[in-house]
């Protein structure tokens, strides 16, 4: 079974610190892909960043970079020097072998002044 | 570049009415995802659509249908609307079907069904 786990509902950072969020996965089969999307209250969602399993480094993106390891199964967002206009809800996203994609229930992340 | 578009923005309905939203997909995309996000969950697939095909299904009943049209835009039918029908639904688009194409969103429509 393919399953996305966030196991954080909520989380605080100090404006300009860094933060992470968690997610781990879990797939038998070795190619899939992930990914991070934020959705602020306006509901779209907000791709953010892409690792796919074969890849040999973390993605990054800007102030977003993933940290993916393999072994323990997890895909970590880290988000540098935070602003006011990241809080917002964030989901963790997994594809395998071209099904559908699954999403996680998300951490929502509020970023103090 | 235009990104995804939907239409309506909101919409209410009442119970075994039918409703059908849209999506325009983000230019040079030619696959389309529906997905279904009720109150403070994460989304869930309901079908994808490449080649004017549906290509893939979630676990939603025969009530939810779609079709996409060959400019790639596509559209979702709900039929029998029941209370729990009520959610954001969210279009996303991309180059192809496979798990390495990265999904973008539209804005969504916000289905209320009294």
């Amino acid at each position: 079974a393919q399953k996305i786990t966030q196991t954080q509902p909520g989380m605080f950072v100090q404006e300009k610190e860094a933060v992470t969020l968690d997610c781990t996965y879990d797939t038998s089969d070795p190619s899939y892909g992930l990914f991070w999307y934020k959705q602020p209250s306006s509901g779209e969602m907000i791709f953010l960043i892409y690792q796919g399993s074969y890849d040999q480094q973390n993605a990054t993106e800007g102030r977003y970079s993933l940290n993916f390891q393999k072994a323990r199964k997890s895909a970590n967002l880290v988000i540098s020097a935070s602003q006011l206009g990241d809080s917002a809800m964030y989901f963790c996203a997994m594809r395998v072998n071209n099904n559908d994609m699954r999403f996680g229930a998300g951490t929502r992340l509020t970023v103090k002044p | 570049d235009a990104g995804v578009t939907q239409s309506p923005t909101h919409l209410i309905k009442t119970r075994g009415q039918q409703v059908t939203l849209r999506c325009s997909p983000k230019s040079g995309h030619d696959t389309v995802s529906w997905y279904q996000q009720a109150l403070g969950q994460g989304p869930q697939f309901i079908f994808q659509y490449y080649e004017e095909e549906e290509r893939q299904r979630g676990n939603f009943p025969d009530r939810f249908s779609g079709h996409q049209f060959p400019n790639y835009s596509s559209e979702l039918n709900v039929n029998a609307l029941l209370l729990g029908d009520s959610a954001l639904y969210l279009c996303a688009s991309s180059r192809g079907p496979t798990s390495t194409d990265t999904q973008y969103f539209g804005p969504g429509t916000r289905l209320t069904v009294l």
